[in-house]
């Protein structure tokens, strides 16, 4: 089965800085998906950015960025000139199978002003 | 276009009692999925459906039941309660891209259901 990892459950970032969030997954299968999403505290899941395994360039959003090591098998998210509507928690996914999505546990983000 | 939608918002029930949640998208998408949430933690498949009239186990169906006699409609049962269902589930919908990969997943907004 999947795993995802992600080992920083809280960080803190100065608006308008970039920041890392750490993703690290677990597969045997070649063919996968990773997925970021965003729950602010309102409590809906927003999807950010998807990077697919076979493919070539590291996946950009706007101000997301998917930094995509396959041998490492990190998915780390970038997100550039953090903005106070940042904060919130992000997490991490990949999809297994075709049909399976699993689930990190989750980065807690706060920007500071 | 509504997208996904979850009804009811807000449950409490007790300890046996049973209820249905209902999952609606209006994107004509196959693949539909139920998690549930519990705090501090990710998301966790329930069960899932890859299509009309077929449904198959995620990572922690036991106390969960599901149909899908609908393309539309994905419903998650709860046959007698517990107070460690407790948490707050979600439904999600996804297509699969032009180059049959999965791109994004949609996600409801989310009932919060507590058992005592």
């Amino acid at each position: 089965a999947q795993k995802i990892t992600q080992t920083q459950p809280g960080m803190f970032v100065q608006e308008k800085e970039a920041v890392t969030l750490d993703c690290t997954y677990d597969t045997s299968d070649p063919s996968y998906g990773l997925f970021w999403y965003k729950q602010p505290s309102s409590g809906e899941m927003i999807f950010l950015i998807y990077q697919g395994s076979y493919d070539q360039q590291n996946a950009t959003e706007g101000r997301y960025s998917l930094n995509f090591q396959k041998a490492r098998k990190s998915a780390n998210l970038v997100i550039s000139a953090s903005q106070l509507g940042d904060s919130a928690m992000y997490f991490c996914a990949t999809i297994y199978n075709f049909n399976k999505f699993y689930f990190g546990s989750g980065t807690k983000l706060n920007v500071k002003p | 276009n509504a997208g996904v939608t979850q009804t009811p918002k807000f449950r409490v029930l007790k300890t046996g009692q049973s209820m249905t949640l209902l999952c609606a998208q209006d994107m004509n998408h196959e693949y539909m999925y139920w998690y549930r949430q519990d705090p501090g933690m990710g998301l966790r498949l329930i069960h899932y459906s890859v299509g009309e009239g077929t449904t198959a186990k995620g990572e922690v169906p036991d106390g969960y039941n599901v149909s899908r006699l609908k393309k539309q409609n994905f419903l998650l049962g709860l046959e007698s309660a517990a107070p460690s269902q407790t948490s707050v589930y979600f439904c999600a919908s996804n297509k699969l891209s032009d180059r049959g990969r999965f791109y994004e997943q949609y996600f409801g907004p989310g009932t919060r259901l507590t058992v005592t």
